[in-house]
């Protein structure tokens, strides 16, 4: 299985500054026809999951543009450019590149 | 609008078989490229994907639960049943349906994902 680990578990923030969370693969998420199958989910309290982010860097629809996906091959972030209170959820990323699918530990955000 | 609900036992007790089913709208799964999903959630822990059946009722498992897994559907493919076996309470988890397109282009979760809202369910004696 493909193992995602995520940096830093807890992430205290401050209201309008940026922050930025950490995901490395144990492998190379590039699929054979060279996409790379990388998202990042947020989850509220009591919510399912929601998907904020897919192949690395494009934002779901209704996606506040201060959400950024970046990196390549194994390493990857999320920043989100000026948290604010809404942000305050538990974010996990997931490859679906190889079967079984797998999602990185999660990092809890916290104002 | 998809939409996709869980539904079965919310306790059962350790060495039972689990069986849910879920319900879904708004998409047929014999649309290729379409396939149904289980994730479960333990309390305060990260999701982890199960299983999923697609359109043609191929499927994938779990490598490290393929021996307790079932996954079908109905023969008008309105309802997806996971079944479970020999449940323990390290089970204990929220367990999701989700809704795939493998052919969106936009990974296995499609164009926009769809989830169920999840059924908590306990093993305990």
């Amino acid at each position: 299985d493909i193992v995602l680990t995520q940096s830093p578990l807890s992430l205290p923030v401050t209201l309008g500054q940026p922050a930025s969370i950490s995901c490395r693969s144990s492998q190379s998420l590039v699929d054979r026809d060279g996409n790379t199958y990388f998202n990042w989910f947020q989850q509220r309290p009591g919510r399912s999951p929601r998907r904020l982010i897919f192949k690395v860097f494009n934002r779901d629809s209704g996606v506040p543009d201060r959400f950024i996906g970046s990196g390549s091959g194994t390493a990857f972030t999320l920043t989100i450019s000026g948290v604010e209170a809404d942000d305050v959820a538990v974010y996990y990323c997931m490859q679906g590149t190889s079967w079984p699918f797998t999602f990185g530990q999660g990092t809890k955000l916290e104002i | 609008q998809i939409t996709l609900k869980e539904s079965g036992r919310t306790l059962v007790k350790p060495t039972e078989t689990l069986t849910l089913t879920c319900t879904f709208s708004g998409f047929s799964l014999s649309t290729p490229g379409r396939a149904v999903g289980w994730i479960r959630q333990p309390p305060g822990k990260a999701p982890e994907w199960l299983t999923f059946i697609f359109w043609n009722n191929d499927n994938r498992y779990s490598p490290s639960l393929r021996s307790r897994l079932t996954i079908s559907t109905d023969t008008a493919k309105s309802h997806v049943v996971l079944t479970m076996t020999n449940m323990a309470p390290v089970d204990t988890a929220r367990y999701y349906c989700v809704h795939l397109d493998f052919w969106s282009g936009h990974g296995p979760l499609g164009a926009s994902d769809f989830w169920g809202q999840g059924l908590l369910v306990t093993v305990s004696s």
